[in-house]
């Protein structure tokens, strides 16, 4: 079965330090995996997806997510984090020929000034 | 190009009540995905409509329909309002055209409240 984990529920950095946001998942086909943010009180939005080729997937508000096939592993990145980055961060799965996403419970990501 | 839109972004019901959610997917888009996200149980994915036909459906009571127009349009009812239903009601849209590259696209979301 289909399955995404994201192992911290928040994650604390300074202002100005790079981030990391973990994801694994778990598919029995090749994944297509997703990055959605959210700001509160509104819907999600799209950050970024890897189908296929490069492992480093850049996306917007300078957010980037490195694939590692053999660690089954989606992890986001950002090289210097914003206080405006804190937000509720959601990775999602696909496997080919499924179009429903699986998705991750969520990690809250705090920016501390 | 328009985003996705759901009306209205607020409602106040009874338990008991019903209650009806709209929502506009962005033009050209012919999937409309609905979920329910609360504090304790986060994202969960309730149903999927494209081109008028349920094609998923998550593990949610009866109480909880939907339906989809010909405009890909979709609307989503909920019967007989529990407390448990207080919820942000997310909606996404996407063209469906290939697995791998379909991306969903979200509204602001309705917040229900159940008193």
């Amino acid at each position: 079965a289909q399955s995404v984990a994201q192992p911290e529920d928040q994650v604390n950095v300074a202002e100005g330090n790079p981030l990391t946001v973990k994801c694994t998942y778990s598919v029995s086909g090749n994944p297509y995996l997703f990055w959605y943010v959210q700001y509160p009180n509104r819907g999600l939005q799209f950050l970024l997806k890897y189908i296929t080729g490069d492992n480093l997937v850049k996306g917007s508000y300078g957010f980037e997510a490195e694939f590692n096939k053999s660690q089954t592993s989606f992890h986001l990145k950002k090289p210097s984090a914003l206080v405006s980055d804190s937000a509720l961060y959601f990775c999602a799965v696909r496997e080919n020929s499924n179009y429903q996403l699986i998705w991750g419970a969520g990690t809250k990501l705090i920016i501390k000034p | 190009k328009a985003g996705v839109t759901q009306t209205p972004r607020y409602l106040i019901k009874t338990r008991g009540q019903q209650v009806t959610l709209s929502c506009s997917p962005i033009s050209g888009h012919r999937s409309v995905s609905w979920y329910q996200q609360t504090p304790g149980q986060g994202l969960q994915f309730l149903f999927e409509y494209f081109s008028e036909t349920q094609r998923n459906k998550g593990n949610f009571p009866g109480r909880f329909s939907g339906r989809q127009f010909s405009n890909s349009r979709s609307e989503m009812n909920v019967s007989t309002l529990e407390l448990g239903d207080s919820a942000l009601y997310l909606c996404a849209s996407s063209t469906r055209r290939t697995a791998s590259t379909d991306t969903q696209y979200f509204g602001p979301g309705t917040r229900l409240t159940v008193l």
